[in-house]
């Protein structure tokens, strides 16, 4: 069962653009992880919302997470090709597994 | 410091084989979990141990096994491997409990390819 789903699976942007990923679910979640992940790479960690309603900004990106935690977005100002990568959504609910959305894959053209 | 190191990188097995992928925390992080990432079912929780005990497990047969030693470092195994099987295995670690935080650190994957 796919706790977490992301929209859209597959996006591509001319550099310049602006694009917003969502990540939902219909668990409530006590945190929840966005990640960024290059070809033959691992994911790595961007960012971490643990408060409902919580925004968080790093550079161009801004994340949410909603208020009820069970879903969240994140938004890219200005895309650059340098945000090319598949972008995962990940939610933890105490001692449980973490739990990976189904990835959104973003191609930015320059 | 250091990330997160798997080894091998890449390898070729063929089916009815077996399988050890290694993994070797963060100094100091006492979690690690290991995951499977394909194309079509993204990425799948294994395992998670902590402190040498299997703390959570995925969904996964039970040829797909692993372990934690004293020092943090893990491995994980498959036998009677399978075409199913070809992944990327991915390993993270985290400092308290990849559970906790929700905040994992990952290596850079190691990927099989059963033939």
């Amino acid at each position: 069962t796919q706790l977490l789903e992301q929209s859209p699976q597959f996006l591509s942007i001319q550099e310049g653009e602006n694009l917003t990923v969502y990540c939902n679910s219909s668990s409530v979640f006590s945190s929840l992880q966005w990640y960024r992940q290059e070809p033959g790479e691992g994911p790595v960690l961007l960012v971490t919302v643990v408060t409902g309603g919580e925004v968080k900004k790093l550079k161009r990106l801004t994340f949410q997470f909603g208020d009820a935690r069970k879903d969240s977005s994140l938004h890219i100002t200005a895309a650059q090709p340098g945000d090319t990568g598949l972008y995962l959504c990940a939610g933890s609910r105490g001692y449980q597994k973490v739990t990976f959305g189904t990835g959104t894959k973003l191609q930015v053209i320059p | 410091k250091a990330g997160v190191t798997q080894t091998p990188r890449y390898l070729i097995k063929t089916r009815g084989q077996q399988v050890t992928l290694s993994c070797s925390p963060i100094s100091g992080h006492r979690s690690v979990s290991w995951y499977q990432q394909t194309p079509g079912q993204g990425l799948q929780f294994l395992f998670e141990y902590f402190s040498e005990t299997q703390r959570n497990k995925g969904n996964f047969p039970g040829r797909f096994s692993g372990r934690q030693f004293s020092n943090s470092r893990s491995e994980m195994n498959v036998s009677t491997l399978e075409l199913g099987d070809s992944a990327l295995y991915l390993c993270a670690s985290s400092s308290v409990g990849g559970a906790d935080t929700g905040e994992l650190f990952f290596g850079e994957g190691s990927r099989l390819t059963v033939l």
